[in-house]
């Protein structure tokens, strides 16, 4: 089955700074890949994706690097600001109609 | 863009009873919708997935007679936890997609407490 891991489970960053969350997985099947934003008590809100057929896109002050040779999916968060301060998760999908599956997540701390 | 609804945000109920938790799909059709539930500093476990007029497809471990799934509309998903004991005590949070995307958009969540 699939299996989704992170390699830090918190990260602490000073405001102003790069932030860089990493991501696992392990079945090469998936196709799609999501990183999501959840703040305490909130349900999971979209970042950013990317497909299979890509290595990287970029978002507004997020970009996604993606490396299907080792299994390896990065957010990477630019300028980041005490309103990133959440819990980050990647999940994966083979696409269309099919379940999306969740990593164990990383707690983003923003030190002002 | 797409928004979902989830009614209520939270709930408290006794042990024993049953607490039906609605998932919509505010702006647009969702064929297939995802139920999942979230224990404190954990990651989201998928539950079931519903299909519009079909039967929902459950995650192994999962019991289908106790976290029973309505998909009856292209718009409306319920989730009914019966004889809900302190152990469903849970974030469960619901998510919709469209026809063709590959994009799903997650409701507010409803957190239960049984007590």
């Amino acid at each position: 089955g699939e299996s989704v891991g992170l390699h830090l489970p918190t990260l602490s960053v000073q405001e102003g700074d790069n932030s860089i969350i990493n991501c696992a997985y392990s079945n090469s099947a998936s196709d799609y890949f999501i990183w999501y934003k959840q703040e305490s008590g909130k349900g999971p809100q979209f970042i950013i994706d990317i497909r299979s057929n890509m290595d990287k896109r970029q978002g507004q002050r997020v970009t996604v690097l993606l490396n299907k040779t080792v299994k390896h999916l990065s957010l990477q968060i630019a300028a980041t600001q005490p309103g990133d301060s959440a819990v980050y998760f990647c999940a994966v999908s083979s696409g269309g109609y099919q379940k999306v599956t969740f990593g164990t997540g990383t707690k983003l701390q923003v030190i002002p | 863009g797409a928004v979902v609804s989830q009614h209520p945000s939270w709930v408290i109920c006794k042990s024993g009873t049953s607490v039906k938790i609605e998932c919509r799909s505010l702006d647009f059709q969702a064929t297939t919708m995802f139920w999942y539930r979230q224990f404190p500093k954990q990651s989201l476990m998928l539950m079931a997935t519903s299909n519009e007029g079909s039967k929902a497809t459950y995650e192994q471990g999962v019991e289908k007679d106790k976290f029973l799934i309505n998909h009856a509309s292209l718009t409306l998903s319920t989730l009914t936890v019966t004889s809900a004991h302190p152990e469903d005590s849970s974030f469960y949070i619901c998510s919709a997609g469209q026809g063709t995307s590959y994009g799903y958009t997650f409701g507010s969540g409803t957190r239960l407490t049984v007590v």
